[in-house]
């Protein structure tokens, strides 16, 4: 299977608990992105990576989240002292960085529950 | 805002028919990507048009794209049920970040 890959696929956790999910994206690509996605709602951008590099982060993203790209291969994103309003899916892609145009390659996503 | 708005927001057709769904942004793009989405996955892409191009094919699919008016269009024809999902456009400006609005949820009936 060379598509991106999450786990894990669900996640349930009681508020304050802190939580990691991890992202395998396709083994070429040197971009790696999150997003957030709740119920009716398009994906929200997070952050993203070029590499191992966190190049942008967005500015409404909480300090409670981080996300690392060791080496440029897989990332974790964690959520500290989660809250109810943390829960959604979230979604990994990656893509190849080409300069005309690249498009994203999604995983399945993490559905996250906090109760 | 960097995110593209679709229009409808919900869409219910007759299979056989064709399905068109719109898009408006406000800035300089570079190109302009389609997704779609099933429910509880994750995001497919569809096709992409450069601001360059104004209206591309890919089988049963036509995208436009009118930069002056900041718009692009998505029809699909003779629909199917296997298109019942979300369609989202993301415009993409030089950072080649995707916002992604809050889509169409288009219905195909068998």
């Amino acid at each position: 299977d060379t598509g991106v890959s999450q786990n894990p696929r669900h996640k349930i956790t009681k508020r304050g608990q802190n939580v990691t999910f991890r992202c395998d994206p396709i083994s070429e690509h040197n971009r790696l992105y999150w997003y957030r996605q709740t119920l009716g709602q398009g994906p929200e951008f997070l952050t993203y990576f070029q590499n191992e590099a966190q190049l942008e982060k967005s500015r409404l993203l909480s300090d409670r989240f981080s996300a690392e790209r060791p080496k440029g291969s897989f990332s974790t994103l964690e959520i500290q002292r989660t809250e109810q309003g943390d829960s959604a899916m979230y979604l990994c892609a990656s893509s190849l960085a080409s300069g005309h145009g690249e498009k994203l390659f999604f995983g399945s996503g993490t559905q996250l529950s906090v109760l | 805002s960097q995110q593209g708005e679709e229009d409808p927001q919900a869409l219910s057709i007759q299979e056989g028919e064709n399905a068109t769904m719109n898009c408006s942004y406000k800035t300089s793009i570079n190109n302009l990507q389609w997704y779609r989405q099933n429910s509880g996955r994750g995001l497919v892409h569809v096709i992409l048009i450069r601001s360059n191009e104004r209206e591309k094919h890919s089988g049963r699919l036509r995208v436009t794209l009118d930069t002056s008016k900041k718009s692009s269009s998505l029809l699909i024809t003779a629909s199917r049920a296997a298109d019942t999902a979300s369609y989202f456009c993301a415009p993409v400006t030089g950072a080649n970040n995707l916002f992604f609005g809050t889509g169409t949820r288009l219905t195909v009936i068998p």
